[in-house]
């Protein structure tokens, strides 16, 4: 069964460094998403995207956060300047299409900010 | 704004029916999920239930919906010891964002 994969599964930078966290969404999907799971809260959603354009993004996605589809398969979210409080699991998602299609989320990226 | 909220803990044994509950606020949902996450693993999707229905049923798991009270539930009939994980409600938005719940964590009794 096709599944989003994202690599590294895990990540430890020093505050202050760019990361870049890789997805590759299922085949033939064309909604990209990014969500973040801070420890022990609700996973909250970051950005979604489609046709090569940021489609609505939450207050968390400020001028820090990027994304963007290299090529036909990568879907990557970049991280600037990293903060602590960027400290978190991040899920990738993807989806055919809007309304009724589900998202499926990959297995995340826990991204730990010293 | 929307929320999705669901209590913090379970405890079932083994064998037992699990309920796990839920409340959303958004009225205009379409969709809402249950995702169910084990430790140090993503956010796998058990099941969906779109808004105009009221039940949905997938072998040991069943879905009700109560639309007016805006509350979700999950069953899982003949609770198994792998059924430990977390369990997110979630609902879809106008948006197509999904918004989740805290999650509610799944503990078997022997």
């Amino acid at each position: 069964e096709p599944e989003v994969t994202q690599t590294p599964s895990h990540q430890v930078t020093q505050m202050g460094q760019e990361v870049i966290l890789r997805c590759v969404p299922i085949s033939n999907h064309l909604y990209f998403y990014w969500y973040r799971q801070i420890l022990g809260q609700k996973v909250e959603f970051l950005v979604s995207f489609y046709n090569n354009e940021i489609s609505e993004k939450s207050e968390i996605f400020d001028d820090q956060f990027s994304v963007e589809r290299p090529d036909g398969s990568n879907f990557t979210l970049k991280i600037r300047s990293t903060k602590l409080e960027d400290s978190a699991m991040y899920f990738c998602a993807s989806s055919l299409a809007q309304g009724r299609e589900t998202q499926y989320f990959g297995p995340g990226t826990r991204l730990l900010v010293l | 704004g929307e929320d999705v909220e669901q209590s913090l803990f379970l405890s079932v044994r083994e064998g037992d029916s699990s309920v796990i509950n839920c409340t959303y606020t958004d009225s205009s949902s379409t969709y809402l999920y249950w995702y169910k996450q084990e430790p140090g693993a993503g956010l796998q999707l058990l099941t969906y239930i779109f808004s105009n229905m009221d039940m949905k049923q997938d072998q040991r798991l069943t879905v009700l919906l109560n639309k007016k009270d805006k509350h979700l539930s999950l069953r899982i009939a003949d609770t198994q010891t792998g059924d430990s994980a977390i369990y997110f409600c979630a609902e879809k938005d106008r948006d197509d964002k999904i918004i989740f719940g805290k999650g509610t964590r799944l503990h078997i009794l022997p």
